[in-house]
């Protein structure tokens, strides 16, 4: 068990619709990273948040968004679905302090099938 | 190279036997290679966390070296056991804020 829990694990949805994945990171950990994996690509970077903040963004459409609450649980808001966004979603967190190596650990995914 | 790339794609190995496969990434903006271990419905574990040339760790029967001049890294698994059966990722940082470009895997299938 690394720590990381994701929900829901399955979700099957309609084009257009909105969803919403929730992470809660290991406890201690600042950093929430949401990965995206689709089918027959790698593990895709999303975005990162950092105690709260926003720290990096990688390859999120416009139609994605993310937050990071103050209890430090992390949101992934994928909104106007199409057939294409149907993927397994990680998230991972570390402590992610900027600061020497860092390890994440990852929640065991929200597979999404958009229908 | 632009991305980081893992061969072979997937690879069968008899019980018993040893087996080797590849991690390439872009050498520049290099700050540490991860290994992870992933079993289907579970969560990615992670193996390992190099960051220095010559690096070469171990877990048991899995070990790893890195070179960061050329940009490569290889995983090793001495004598396979089915339970080793699992991709296995490999993802570059460039910095310690623990974003990954990760490699699409090598799927390892040990057969008894």
């Amino acid at each position: 068990d690394s720590g990381v829990t994701q929900t829901p694990k399955h979700l099957i949805t309609a084009t257009g619709q909105r969803v919403t994945l929730r992470c809660s990171p290991r406890s201690g950990d600042l950093s929430v990273y949401w990965y995206q994996q689709s089918l027959d690509q790698g593990l895709q970077f999303l975005i990162q948040y950092y105690n709260g903040e926003e720290r990096a963004k990688g390859n999120i459409l416009e139609r994605f968004s993310a937050q990071q609450f103050p209890d430090l649980h992390s949101e992934l808001n994928l909104s106007s679905l199409e057939l294409g966004d149907s993927a397994l979603y990680f998230c991972a967190s570390s402590v992610g302090t900027g600061r020497g190596n860092t390890e994440a650990f990852f929640g065991q995914g929200t597979r999404l099938t958009v229908v | 190279i632009l991305n980081v790339e893992q061969s072979p794609q997937s690879l069968h190995v008899q019980e018993g036997d040893s087996t080797n496969f590849t991690c390439s990434f872009p050498s520049s903006n290099f700050y540490a290679l991860h290994w992870y271990r992933w079993e289907t419905a579970k969560s990615p574990e992670a193996l390992f966390v190099m960051t220095l040339n010559g690096d070469e760790k171990k877990k048991g029967r899995i070990s790893a070296t890195l070179n960061t001049k050329e940009g490569y890294s290889y995983l090793y698994i001495k004598g396979s056991q089915p339970e080793d059966s699992a991709t296995y990722l490999c993802a570059r940082s460039t910095d310690s804020w623990g974003k990954f470009q990760f490699g699409a895997g090598t799927q390892v299938v040990v057969t008894p």
